[in-house]
């Protein structure tokens, strides 16, 4: 079974720097059929896709957020962990990671996992 | 990245009646080799994270009702909630997953008329 849970600070200053991560159970992140993404919703809008970790360790990231974000991961411990630098009252949204894969004949799923998300607050 | 464009913001719709959202995206996502269309929908209700529903344009996730069906090809798709019950009122998102970051449509709130 596919567990994933987000935690990090539910409150941040305008310019401080957030950091979430993402601990996840019921699979290894060590080959480039596995992703953990990282998609937000600010309240009452839509999601938004912001970063992706390969499990052999490639990554994509928003290009709006690129000069902002940073997306890490740590084999051992099975998590992955966002950066956020400069945060703003903009960026207060629902914070969610979760996992894709690729099986053997198949071809790519989308994200069929979810962790229950952190709502992060910007404000001073 | 691939833009995703949903149709329409929101509907309303008796209880037992049709409900359509469409979806379109800014390139292709029929990734030749497979002939797949790498298009998901996912229901979202209230305080939860999305649900996924369709994967593959039209393949149902394990559980997901029959009333609930994906459709389409390349740029357009639609998913069509056959006769509305109580517990679909939600907001439907639309995803690619052909390339790039995994992108969504901007969402489509389903109500009971």
């Amino acid at each position: 079974q596919i567990t994933l849970r987000e935690s990090g600070p539910t409150l941040v200053k305008p310019t401080q720097t957030l950091t979430l991560t993402c601990t996840f159970s019921g699979f290894s992140l060590n080959t480039r059929d596995v992703h953990v993404g990282w998609v937000r919703q600010p309240p009452g809008k839509a999601l938004e896709s912001l970063a992706l970790m390969f499990g052999d360790g490639d990554k994509r990231r928003s290009p709006p957020l690129q000069s902002r974000l940073t997306i890490t991961k740590d084999t051992s411990k099975n998590q992955v962990v966002l950066t956020l630098n400069n945060m703003d009252p903009a960026d207060t949204a629902t914070y969610y990671c979760a996992h894709r894969q690729r099986l053997p004949g198949s071809g790519w799923f989308p994200f069929d996992s979810w962790g229950q998300g952190i709502l992060v607050t910007v404000s001073s | 990245d691939i833009v995703m464009t949903q149709s329409p913001d929101s509907l309303a719709v008796s209880l037992g009646e049709r409900a359509t959202i469409n979806c379109k995206s800014s390139q292709s996502i029929l990734f030749g080799s497979d002939n797949k269309n790498y298009l998901a929908w996912y229901q979202q209700k209230p305080g939860q994270p999305p649900k996924l529903l369709i994967y593959w344009a039209s393949i149902r996730e394990s559980g997901v009702p029959d009333r609930i069906s994906g459709s389409g090809s390349g740029t357009d798709f639609t998913l069509t909630i056959s006769s509305l019950q109580a517990e679909d009122v939600a907001v439907y998102y639309c995803q690619q997953y052909y390339g790039g970051l995994l992108t969504f449509g901007g969402g489509t709130k389903v109500e009971i008329k």
